[in-house]
């Protein structure tokens, strides 16, 4: 059974910090996908990293692909509140064949 | 285009109940994955339903079921309710089959307790 392990799972921070949530496993995953959850609503899609060491920059969030494929990070330049939510990381283990991997979330608050 | 639906939002069950839950893809998609949502367990992989056929099935008991209809759109059924199965359930489309380079979308949802 592959497992993804999210840290840290609470995170509460002023505006204008900067921040790293991680996902580890000691699988390898084809690709890794990110997630924001808000409440209420279903996940929506940040970003996938498909190669190793792969870096993706999307405005002040930088998602990281670990060299073998086995671990992720989310850093947050200047935290907004706007930046408050569930994220969560998710594996898939190509081949088509299973549906994704989740990690249990990193619940961050950005305090104005 | 519009999103995926699911529908009920939110609804209350007893012990011993069944359920079912419906969702509607996004238009032109073809995957349809159901997972569970706990605060303790996380996102939880249920099946994943491609051309009306169940593909992929996690780790749950026989009481959860599911299918798809010629039009994508598909259900979930839970039989005799637990305790532990209040969760929100959440839907999931895409164009094709599995995780692997393939961006899935969300629904917002189904909200079940079970008392």
């Amino acid at each position: 059974t592959q497992l993804l392990e999210q840290s840290p799972q609470f995170l509460s921070i002023q505006e204008g910090e900067n921040l790293t949530v991680y996902c580890n496993s000691s699988s390898v995953f084809s690709s890794l996908q990110w997630y924001r959850q808000e409440p209420g609503e279903g996940p929506v899609l940040l970003v996938t990293v498909v190669t190793g060491g792969e870096v993706k920059k999307l405005k002040r969030l930088t998602f990281q692909f670990g060299d073998a494929r086995k671990d992720s990070s989310l850093h947050i330049t200047a935290a907004q509140p706007g930046d408050t939510g569930l994220y969560l990381c998710a594996g898939a283990s190509g081949g088509g064949a299973d549906g994704l991997t989740f990690g249990k979330g990193t619940h961050l608050i950005i305090q104005p | 285009k519009a999103g995926v639906t699911q529908t009920p939002r939110y609804l209350i069950k007893t012990r011993g109940q069944q359920v079912t839950l419906s969702c509607s893809p996004i238009s032109g998609h073809r995957s349809v994955s159901w997972y569970q949502q706990t605060p303790g367990q996380g996102l939880q992989f249920l099946f994943e339903y491609f051309s009306e056929t169940q593909r992929n099935k996690g780790n749950f008991p026989g009481r959860f079921s599911g299918r798809q209809f010629s039009n994508s759109r598909s259900e979930m059924n839970v039989s005799t309710l637990e305790l532990g199965d209040s969760a929100l359930y959440l839907c999931a489309s895409s164009l094709w089959q599995g995780g692997d380079g393939n961006t899935i979308y969300f629904g917002e949802g189904s909200w079940l307790t079970v008392v």
